[in-house]
């Protein structure tokens, strides 16, 4: 495998369903994110970690949870969603958020539906 | 705060035709700029990025784009479009070293690039 990697790639659950989403990188990079992608939105950054530390929590509700146990894996624990929290949730990875050129490089994507 | 503007949601051109995809961008130092391509049901690939330098930046699959830093412009370019250019493609602005917002790009809301034979 190589790049950034997202699965399951489509996951429909109920609102009281509990799931997670896995995000996992081969560029040997430090930092990670998830985003979400709504229709008709523009890209929304959720959250950032940089060297398993998060640095970044864009306003998130609770009910999305991150988790990173290292720079090369990154989790989005779900539970208790609502239906306008079905999009398509990004990952992407980096070398180092403080790096002087640093670009985000993005996996497919896991498509959620809730119902 | 950081925006991004890409005034057009939905663009159409003829295969072979040349392309301008508009951005704007508003930021209050030197901004880092990119330009990520999304096909259907799949991640943001990314095309090109500028950081310093050149003005002209060169992309990969034959695109450019220019920084315009008078016009506050980013706009991408291609001299003749192929179907498989279609489509969406994202702009977006990342904060300069120094700063306190490391790794919180924002992107344009993004334009649909449909491609007619």
């Amino acid at each position: 495998e190589t790049g950034v990697t997202q699965t399951p790639r489509h996951l429909v659950m109920g609102m009281t369903n509990k799931k997670s989403l896995k995000c996992e990188q081969h560029l040997g990079h430090n930092a990670m994110y998830w985003y979400k992608q709504s229709a008709k939105k523009p890209l929304e950054l959720m959250f950032v970690y940089n060297f398993k530390e998060q640095t970044e929590n864009n306003s998130v509700p609770s009910r999305f949870s991150p988790e990173c146990p290292n720079s090369s894996h990154l989790f989005l624990h779900l539970h208790t969603l609502q239906p306008e929290d079905s999009a398509l949730y990004l990952c992407a990875s980096s070398q180092d958020t403080s790096a002087h050129t640093d670009t985000q490089y993005f996996g497919p994507g896991t498509r959620l539906t809730v119902l | 705060a950081q925006s991004v503007t890409q005034p057009d949601i939905h663009i159409t051109v003829s295969e072979g035709a040349s392309l301008e995809l508009r951005c704007n961008y508003s930021y209050g130092a030197t901004p880092y700029l990119f330009w990520y391509v999304q096909s259907p049901g799949q991640g943001l690939q990314l095309l090109l990025k500028y950081f310093s330098g050149d003005t002209l930046v060169q992309g990969i699959k034959g695109f450019e784009a220019e920084f315009k830093r008078s016009q506050s412009s980013f706009n991408l370019r291609k001299p003749s479009v192929h179907w498989s250019d279609a489509a969406e493609y994202f702009c977006a602005v990342g904060p300069n070293p120094g700063g306190t917002s490391y790794g919180k790009l924002t992107f344009g809301q993004g334009t649909i690039l449909t491609v007619h034979p």
